[in-house]
């Protein structure tokens, strides 16, 4: 299989603190792993993909000092939304692909942020 | 700009009928096509990836490419209430840097009645 995990599968706060969302490939050693937003009834959008061990590349539009990735490890990696506001508050999805076949992406189950 | 375009529908087929999904991407070098099903509220499933011209059967679900008119479907035979989601198509799009990216679509919403 190809088992992606994220923690927590929803989260509140309140503005101006931070929130960490891990993601984590269960059953593979993911090279890759995307950060993508939705809200409610709009598709996918790709913030940034990340390679283990190296920086993160973030899409255009998107704060790279607001949504702060770490890509520790071959299993892991974590998104922070520092000085969350309202607006922050939308469904964070995490996928990751194995070497074997890159292009192939297997989705987190979500993190839904609400920020109050 | 490169696109992956769907219906957005909703589209409605009756249970047990064939429900025909369509997708078209502008980039002629894309080289890997996925369909993904999502459920109201919950993240993509990856259900069928295809990387060459022709069909692709799994179960009750084929995909068809065709690149020569940069064309892919999805085929949901016998349809089922559980089918009932939004199908996004997704295209690997391009090379170099970046290359492992997908493109998706807005989605086809399906209903499959009862």
């Amino acid at each position: 299989g190809a088992v992606v995990s994220q923690h927590p599968s929803w989260v509140i706060c309140k503005s101006g603190t931070s929130v960490k969302i891990e993601c984590r490939s269960l059953d593979f050693q993911a090279t890759t792993m995307f950060w993508y937003r939705q809200f409610p009834k709009q598709s996918l959008m790709l913030m940034a993909t990340s390679n283990e061990g190296s920086k993160a590349t973030y899409e255009q539009g998107v704060e790279k000092d607001k949504f702060l990735i770490n890509h520790a490890s071959l299993t892991l990696s974590t998104l922070t939304v520092t000085s969350a506001h309202p607006e922050d508050s939308s469904f964070y999805i995490c996928s990751a692909s194995r070497s074997s076949s890159i292009s192939e992406q297997y989705f987190g189950p979500g993190t839904r942020l609400t920020v109050t | 700009q490169k696109e992956v375009e769907q219906n957005s529908g909703p589209l409605s087929v009756p249970e047990g009928a064939i429900a025909s999904l369509n997708c078209t991407y502008s980039d002629r070098v894309s080289q890997s096509f996925f369909w993904y099903r999502q459920y109201s509220g919950k993240s993509p499933e990856l259900i069928m990836s295809i990387y060459s011209n022709g069909d692709k059967e799994d179960g009750r679900f084929t995909a068809q490419l065709n690149k020569a008119s940069q064309y892919v479907s999805l085929l949901i035979r016998d349809s089922q209430p559980s089918d009932s989601a939004t199908y996004l198509c997704a295209v690997n799009m391009g090379s170099g840097a970046g290359s492992y990216q997908l493109t998706f679509g807005k989605g086809t919403k399906l209903s499959v009645i009862p």
